[in-house]
C-alpha cells in the first residue's frame, strides 16, 4: 500500500554542517512530493514540492529532488541554523478524481546546536 | 491573505463527551481535509470535504464525522470520546477548482486532551 519511510531521528547537528534526511515513497503512479515542516507547538508549514521526475524543489536553502527510479525525495540544506530545529515530514499526495489525500512518513526531528 | 484558521487552540474533555473543532479555509480555497497527529507521529488522513460532501474517508470508526458550509468552512465532530482520541487535529485545505489541488496548506491545528 501506499506509504513514506523517512530515516529515523532525532538528528543531531552543530551550526553550518550539511543536512540530509533521507525518504523513500511506495506510491501508484508518479504522485506530487512534498516536504512539511512542523515547528515547536505548531502546525505544518510546507517547505517544498516537486510535481513531476526529475523536478527540483528548493525554499529557505533547502531542496529535495525528485527520483521516480529510486522513488526517493531525499531533503538537503547545505549549510543549517539552530532556528531550522523542527520536525520534517516527508509526503506524497495520493488520490484523484474521487478525492485525495496527503500520506505523510513518521518525521524526523532535528535539532541544530550553537 | 489569511491562510488556515482553525479553533479553539486547545481543548480539554473527559471520556465519553463530544467534541467540535472547526475550520475556515485559506481563501479561494474550497476543499477541506482534517487530519489526526498523535504524538510522536506523522498526521493520518480523517475525511476529505468538496462542495458540502465527503468526498474520501481514511481508517476512522463513525464516530468522526464532519460538515462543509456553503462558505468552505468545515467542522469535524467526534463522539464517545476516547483517551486515545488525545492528538494534535490537523485542518488542510486546498482548491480543485485551479486545477487538481495538488498542495494542501495547513492550519495551526486544534490540541485535543480527553482524560
Amino acid at each position: 500500500g501506499n506509504s513514506v519511510t523517512q530515516m529515523e531521528g532525532p538528528v543531531t547537528l552543530s551550526e553550518e554542517a550539511f543536512l540530509t534526511i533521507n525518504c523513500t515513497y511506495t506510491a501508484t503512479g508518479y504522485p506530487s512530493l512534498f516536504w512539511y515542516v512542523q515547528y515547536p507547538g505548531e502546525g505544518l508549514q510546507l517547505l517544498l514540492k516537486a510535481t513531476k521526475a526529475d523536478d527540483k524543489g528548493s525554499n529557505k536553502g533547502f531542496e529535495a529532488t525528485y527520483r521516480k527510479e529510486t522513488t526517493s525525495f531525499h531533503l538537503e540544506k547545505g549549510s543549517v541554523q539552530v532556528s531550522d530545529s523542527a520536525v520534517y515530514f516527508c509526503a506524497f499526495l495520493s488520490g484523484g478524481t474521487g478525492g485525495f489525500k496527503t500520506i505523510f512518513g513518521a518525521g524526523t526531528r532535528l535539532f541544530v546546536k550553537a | 491573505d489569511a491562510g488556515v484558521t482553525q479553533s479553539p487552540t486547545h481543548l480539554i474533555k473527559t471520556r465519553g463527551q463530544q467534541v467540535t473543532l472547526r475550520c475556515s479555509p485559506k481563501s479561494g480555497h474550497d476543499t477541506v481535509s482534517w487530519y489526526q497527529q498523535a504524538l510522536g507521529q506523522g498526521p493520518q488522513f480523517i475525511f476529505q470535504y468538496y462542495e458540502e460532501e465527503e468526498r474520501q474517508r481514511g481508517n476512522f470508526p463513525d464516530r468522526f464525522s464532519g460538515h462543509q458550509f456553503p462558505n468552505y468552512s468545515s467542522e469535524l465532530n467526534v463522539n464517545a470520546l476516547l483517551l486515545g482520541d488525545s492528538a494534535l487535529y490537523l485542518c488542510a485545505s486546498s482548491s480543485l477548482a485551479e486545477g487538481r489541488g495538488d498542495t494542501q496548506y495547513f492550519g495551526p491545528g486544534t490540541r485535543l486532551t480527553v482524560l
